[in-house]
């Protein structure tokens, strides 16, 4: 069984449409990340959160938004999808790595979304 | 502003040999590196990590090798797999716990 798992696995949209992410994870692991990965730019942080109640911004957070609905989903939203939000968007768990452990705060990560919008 | 940085996109080496995938990075706040492969249509894996306390960290064929003063660090695979065949990505992190700068990647082709 995957620990982390994203749905759906693949979706093509208009632009314009509101779009959901999901992720969902039963490694029992408090934080929870989003991803977009462009050729070129490798992974770019959108949002992340440390626990239910925590939200951040990433790098690159305009035109998304998340919500945390429990320590094991994450979701990610495109309120009016748009050509250049077309991507793969991955999702990852992480416990808080301990001073000296190996590895260091090791994130796992789902299989992908492949998001086109046209 | 790239913190992280892998300047080959791609590399070719053939099975049996040594692959040494590169990685620079501009922040002196980094204190923890991480190399992830990922395979097409699967999510990024952990491979190998690295704290800046040390200069090398060695897991059975492959090896991480971090030069402090010149904010570089590289990624040794000997000998080289068919199965090696994917895209590494290099990550960083100011102290452990804190959110994971990654780089653009590098596809590493092992050709048998």
């Amino acid at each position: 069984d995957a620990d982390v798992t994203q749905t759906p696995r693949n979706r093509i949209t208009k632009t314009g449409k509101r779009i959901m992410l999901e992720c969902s994870q039963t490694k029992g692991h408090d934080r929870m990340y989003w991803y977009r990965q462009d050729p070129g730019l490798g992974l770019r942080l959108i949002y992340y959160s440390f626990d239910v109640k925590d939200i951040n911004k990433g790098e690159i957070s305009d035109g998304y938004s998340v919500s945390r609905q429990a320590q094991a989903k994450f979701s990610l939203s495109l309120e009016s999808a748009i050509p250049n939000q077309t991507a793969l968007y991955f999702c990852a768990t992480s416990d808080l790595g301990l001073a000296g452990a190996v590895p260091l705060n090791e994130q796992f990560f789902g299989p992908g979304t492949r998001l086109t919008v046209l | 502003d790239q913190q992280v940085k892998q300047n080959s996109p791609s590399l070719s080496v053939q099975e049996g040999r040594i692959s040494i995938l590169n990685c620079d990075y501009t922040n002196s706040m980094f204190d923890y590196f991480l190399w992830y492969k990922k395979y097409p249509a699967e999510g990024p894996t952990f491979l190998i990590s690295i704290s800046s306390i040390k200069d090398k960290n060695e897991d059975g064929r492959f090896t991480v090798f971090l030069n402090k003063s010149a904010k570089h660090l590289s990624l040794h695979i000997v000998p080289s797999q068919p199965g090696d065949s994917a895209v590494y990505f290099c990550a960083a992190q100011a102290f452990s716990g804190s959110r994971l700068t990654f780089g653009e990647g590098t596809q590493l082709t092992v050709n048998p």
